[in-house]
Formats: C-alpha cells, sequence, structure tokens
C-alpha cells in the first residue's frame, strides 16, 4: 500500500535559520505530492504540491522538488519566521476506489521557530 | 465563501452517548471525507464518500457511521462513544474525482472528548 514517512519533530530554529523537513513516499501508482499546514487550533491548508517527476511547487518561500528516483519531497526554506510555527503533513494522492483519489498523510512534523 | 464547515467546535460525550459532527461544505465538490487527527499518528481517514448516495469506508471505520443525501453534507455518526473516540475530527472535500492533483479543503475540525 502507499505510504508517507516524514522527519520525527519536533523542530526548533531560531529566526532567518534554513529549514528541511524530509519526507519520502511509497505508492503502487505515480501520484501527486502534496504539503499541507496546520496552524494552531486550524484545519489543514495546502501549501504547496507537484504532479509529476522534476516539479517544484512553492508557495510563501517554501519550495519542495518531486525526486521520483529517490521517492523524495522535501520540504525547505531558506528564512524561517516565527510565524511558519506550526504543524506540516506530507501527503500523496493516488487513484483510490470509485475513480477518486485520496490523500495519505505522513504522521506530520512540529516546527517551532523562535526569535 | 464558506468552504467546509464543521459543526460543533467542542463536544464533551459521556460514554456510550451518540452523536452527529456535521459538514458542509459550498463548493459542489463530489468528494468528501472523515479524518482523524490523534498525536504521533497523522491523520487516519474513516469514511468517505464520491457523491451522493455513495460512501465507502477508509482505515478506521469501526464505530462511525455516515451517509451522504445530498452533495453539501456528509454527516459523521458516532453510534455509541467510547473514550478511544476521544480525537480532533476533520471533514475534508476535493473536485479530485478522476484528477489527481487537487488538493482538499479542510474544515477547521471537531475536538471531541469522551469520558
Amino acid at each position: 500500500g502507499n505510504s508517507v514517512t516524514q522527519m520525527e519533530g519536533p523542530v526548533t530554529l531560531s529566526e532567518e535559520a534554513f529549514l528541511t523537513i524530509n519526507c519520502t513516499y511509497t505508492a503502487t501508482g505515480y501520484p501527486s505530492l502534496f504539503w499541507y499546514v496546520q496552524y494552531p487550533g486550524e484545519g489543514l491548508q495546502l501549501l504547496l504540491k507537484a504532479t509529476k517527476a522534476d516539479d517544484k511547487g512553492s508557495n510563501k518561500g517554501f519550495e519542495a522538488t518531486y525526486r521520483k528516483e529517490t521517492t523524495s519531497f522535501h520540504l525547505e526554506k531558506g528564512s524561517v519566521q516565527v510565524s511558519d510555527s506550526a504543524v506540516y503533513f506530507c501527503a500523496l494522492s493516488d487513484l483510490a476506489g470509485a475513480g477518486s483519489y485520496q490523500l495519505t498523510f505522513g504522521k506530520g512534523t512540529k516546527l517551532s521557530v523562535i526569535p | 465563501n464558506a468552504g467546509v464547515t464543521q459543526t460543533p467546535k467542542f463536544q464533551v460525550l459521556k460514554t456510550g452517548q451518540s452523536m452527529t459532527l456535521q459538514c458542509a461544505q459550498d463548493m459542489n465538490h463530489e468528494y468528501m471525507s472523515w479524518y482523524r487527527q490523534d498525536p504521533g499518528m497523522g491523520l487516519r481517514l474513516i469514511h468517505y464518500s464520491v457523491g451522493a448516495g455513495i460512501t465507502d469506508q477508509g482505515e478506521v471505520p469501526n464505530g462511525y457511521n455516515v451517509s451522504r443525501s445530498t452533495t453539501e453534507d456528509f454527516p459523521l455518526r458516532l453510534l455509541s462513544a467510547a473514550p478511544s473516540q476521544t480525537s480532533v475530527y476533520f471533514c475534508a472535500s476535493s473536485a479530485a474525482l478522476g484528477r489527481s492533483n487537487y488538493g482538499y479543503t479542510f474544515g477547521s475540525g471537531t475536538r471531541l472528548t469522551v469520558v
């Protein structure tokens, strides 16, 4: 079956530090890949996505590149801010029943950025 | 522009009680789903629906029922609440039928405690 593995948290960084959150996946098909972000007390929001090999998704200074050869989709940001403190989820979308595409999530990585 | 609306936001139940968690979306999405979020477990799929009148089980369906009488609404019923159902529940919708690159839109969640 499909699975997503993320680096364990929590991750604590100082403001303006470089961020990497590792994500690897296992899939039987050719999935689309996503990063979602969850701010405290809120639901998940789509941060970025990539749908084919070597695609780079980007949003709000975050980037991730779809690497089929290493089955990875690592999230990076060059300079984090306190407002980036949240839980980040890596996910893949693959074909399920009745023509629907379902998301399989990693366990999430909590990021805390300190001033 | 409401998106996905979940009610209630918080609920405390006694063991054995029943209740319904409400979810409504106004985006005419065909696909709707329920997830539960537990510490260290990420998000796990409970039930999903690919359209009115069609539902199916996800990874952790036991103890929960769903129905989909309209495109807009997808309620989740707890038949006899147990402490193991203490969790945060998220409803999500998507226009993803047949398209792998669509993300999900999440509600803000219902925090349920069973005592």
